[in-house]
């Protein structure tokens, strides 16, 4: 079965500042991977997804992820932060074929003055 | 388009009652999921409808159980509610039987306290 690892639970990172979400999956079969984001009190919002293709994705609001096989991560990276960034984000997969979709724990990522 | 709507926005219920939440899909969608997110965790995910049939179920027990009606909408049934029910409940539709290629559009979900 299908699992998502979110190392970091919070990352505080000052405005304007590159920043790096980490995620790493598990799976024994071909994976579909996903970046969506929480502000308070809202559902998610889909920011990036990787189906096949080019390993780098861009997404929303700047973002961008790069899938990485051998390792087996999914990193979500923006090169500039803004203080309209400040939220929750959770790393998701699914299974070639599976209708399910796994969440990770999230990351809470916190904007620095 | 309308997007994903949910109701109640809150609800608090005693431990033993019974809890119906509700589920309009976005405009064009035919399947709907349902996940529980607990304070401070990811979604998990609770179950899923395509065209009114149950299309895929995550671990949780038999008392939870759902509908979707011939419109897409959806209900989420809680039976013999513990504490460990409380939590935020989200709702997703999509179009498509296969999530992966039609992204899930959430609610802004329900929170559920149980006392």
């Amino acid at each position: 079965a299908q699992s998502v690892t979110q190392l970091d639970s919070q990352v505080p990172v000052f405005e304007e500042a590159p920043v790096e979400l980490r995620c790493n999956y598990s799976s024994s079969v071909s994976v579909y991977l996903f970046w969506y984001v929480q502000y308070p009190n809202q559902g998610l919002q889909l920011l990036l997804k990787y189906l096949s293709g080019s390993t780098l994705v861009k997404g929303i609001n700047g973002f961008e992820a790069e899938f990485n096989k051998s390792q087996t991560s999914f990193h979500l990276r923006k090169p500039s932060v803004h203080i309209s960034d400040t939220a929750e984000y959770f790393c998701a997969v699914s299974e070639w074929r599976d209708d399910k979709i796994i969440f990770g724990k999230g990351t809470r990522l916190h904007i620095l003055p | 388009e309308t997007g994903v709507t949910q109701s109640p926005t809150h609800l608090i219920k005693t431990r033993g009652q019974q809890v119906t939440l509700r589920c309009s899909s976005q405009s064009g969608h035919n399947t709907v999921s349902w996940y529980q997110q607990a304070l401070g965790q990811g979604p998990q995910f609770i179950f899923q409808y395509y065209r009114e049939e149950e299309n895929g179920r995550g671990n949780f027990p038999p008392r939870f159980s759902g509908l979707q009606f011939p419109n897409y909408s959806s209900e989420l049934n809680v039976n013999a509610l513990e504490l460990d029910d409380s939590a935020l409940y989200l709702c997703a539709s999509s179009f498509g039987q296969v999530s992966y290629n039609s992204p899930l559009h959430f609610g802004n979900g329900t929170r559920l306290t149980v006392t």
